[in-house]
């Protein structure tokens, strides 16, 4: 199994929905990051939590909420989705700043 | 803030040598990670440099400079599996540390 889970892996949606993401992870790391990566860019922050108490805006936030449910379990929403939130979304942990982040497969995400 | 450049796309020959470079300029500095990514895949970690020099892991080395905010991984006997993004990052020490990744580059080996 794996050790960080995305669902859905897909999506296709119309504007204006609201949609979550989920995130799930049996690593027991306390730190769960949410990231979006378009085309030919590398991976942008939306949302960090180094806690369940602490959540952070990364830099990217607008249009984005996150929920913090649990150690193990990360959601990402957005709110009213647009076009441009098409992308693929990714979530990972970590154990602190110096020990890499571990990646789920991805949540390909497609707006009409 | 927090500034990473690296390549956009090189493209090496099966069982050439290859030198990705990154640059980045930070506030404070907490190491230097690589990652590899396959084109619709996660990215898998593989390298962590925190001190000057080189560490090799097999066929992949990772280099760091602090003083010149500079590092490199090379890929030697470059196989067609190697074709990938290769994504430099750096934590944010203002920011708790979060990762910064720089916008990665892409890798064509050819036969």
């Amino acid at each position: 199994d794996a050790d960080v889970t995305q669902t859905p892996r897909n999506r296709i949606t119309k504007t204006g929905k609201r949609i979550m993401l989920e995130c799930s992870q049996t690593k027991g790391h306390d730190r769960m990051y949410w990231y979006r990566q378009d085309p030919g860019l590398g991976l942008r922050l939306i949302y960090y939590s180094f806690d369940v108490k602490d959540i952070n805006k990364g830099e990217i936030s607008d249009g984005y909420s996150v929920s913090r449910q649990a150690q193990a379990k990360f959601s990402l929403s957005l709110e009213s989705a647009i076009p441009n939130q098409t992308a693929l979304y990714f979530c990972a942990t970590s154990r602190d700043s110096y020990q890499p982040q571990h990646f789920g497969d991805g949540t390909r995400l497609s707006i009409l | 803030g927090q500034n990473i450049d690296q390549p956009t796309e090189m493209t090496a020959t099966e069982g050439a040598i290859v030198q990705i470079n990154c640059t980045y300029q930070t506030s404070g500095f907490n190491g230097l990670f690589w990652y590899q990514q396959h084109a619709g895949e996660a990215p898998t970690f593989l390298s962590y440099n925190v001190l000057d020099g080189l560490e090799e892991k097999g066929r992949f080395s990772s280099f760091l400079s602090r003083s010149k905010g500079y590092s490199y991984l090379l890929l030697k006997e470059l196989q067609m599996k190697d074709s990938a993004s290769y994504l430099c990052a750096v934590p944010d020490e203002a920011a708790g540390n979060k990762l910064t990744f720089g916008g990665g580059t892409r890798v064509l080996v050819k036969p």
